[in-house]
């Protein structure tokens, strides 16, 4: 898992509650990325961060929020408008971002927080 | 619509037997492919990358092919372990399109 470390490992949430997940990386990595993977689906891009202070949306990014106040940080927060919350997230870096770029460097992944809606 | 196909979606094999997985891409532009193991419950970790440019990469037991004109590659793995048994999945990192991945089960 490198790096990176995500935390809780399991996470409980009931409805119409706010949640946050944590990422935080050592690799002193410039980009950072959160996924959500789904059984039988490939992993989805929620939101990514090339640099401190800034962040794109990805490809599902409703009803899910992100900060990048410091370089190693990188929390990921579930609101209540997300619909189906209930996933597998995964937290990952990168030297320079790599989406869109196609570059080489290689993407770290975090261990992965499961999020359970009761 | 850019996309990642995986097959099969699961494999059962016999410990020390050989297998290939495959991965076709539709994505566009396409400059390079990754392929993942990711262990149940745990982060994918990267076993190679192929360029457009290159045709085949080896790390240890795993072989990776690539042919850009039919946009297929494939992953084979010699001698099958049973720490093996995880799921592998492919990217296509300019768009970072994930496959669904291939669940391979090696038995003992």
């Amino acid at each position: 898992d490198g790096g990176i470390t995500q935390s809780p490992k399991y996470l409980f949430r009931k409805e119409g509650q706010n949640v946050t997940l944590s990422c935080e990386q050592n690799l002193n990595h410039d980009a950072m990325y959160w996924y959500r993977q789904d059984p039988g689906q490939g992993l989805r891009l929620i939101y990514y961060s090339q640099i401190v202070n800034d962040f794109q949306k990805g490809d599902i990014a409703e009803g899910y929020s992100v900060s990048r106040e410091k370089k190693e940080s990188f929390p990921l927060t579930v609101t209540s408008a997300q619909k189906n919350p209930t996933a597998f997230y995964l937290c990952a870096s990168s030297i320079d971002l790599l989406v869109g770029t196609g570059g080489f460097n290689e993407q770290f992944f975090g261990p992965g927080t499961r999020l359970t809606v009761l | 619509k850019n996309q990642v196909e995986q097959s099969p979606q699961s494999l059962i094999i016999l410990e020390g037997k050989n297998c290939t997985l495959q991965c076709n891409y539709t994505v566009s532009p396409f400059s390079n492919l990754r392929w993942y193991k990711q262990d149940t419950g745990r982060g994918p970790v990267s076993l190679t990358i192929m360029t457009f440019s290159e045709n085949t990469k080896s790390n240890g037991r795993y072989t990776a092919t690539l042919d850009a004109d039919t946009k297929q590659s494939s992953l084979h793995i010699t001698a099958s372990q049973l720490s093996d048994s995880a799921s592998y999945i492919c990217v296509a990192v300019n768009d970072m399109r994930f496959g669904a991945g291939t669940r391979l089960t090696v038995k003992p």
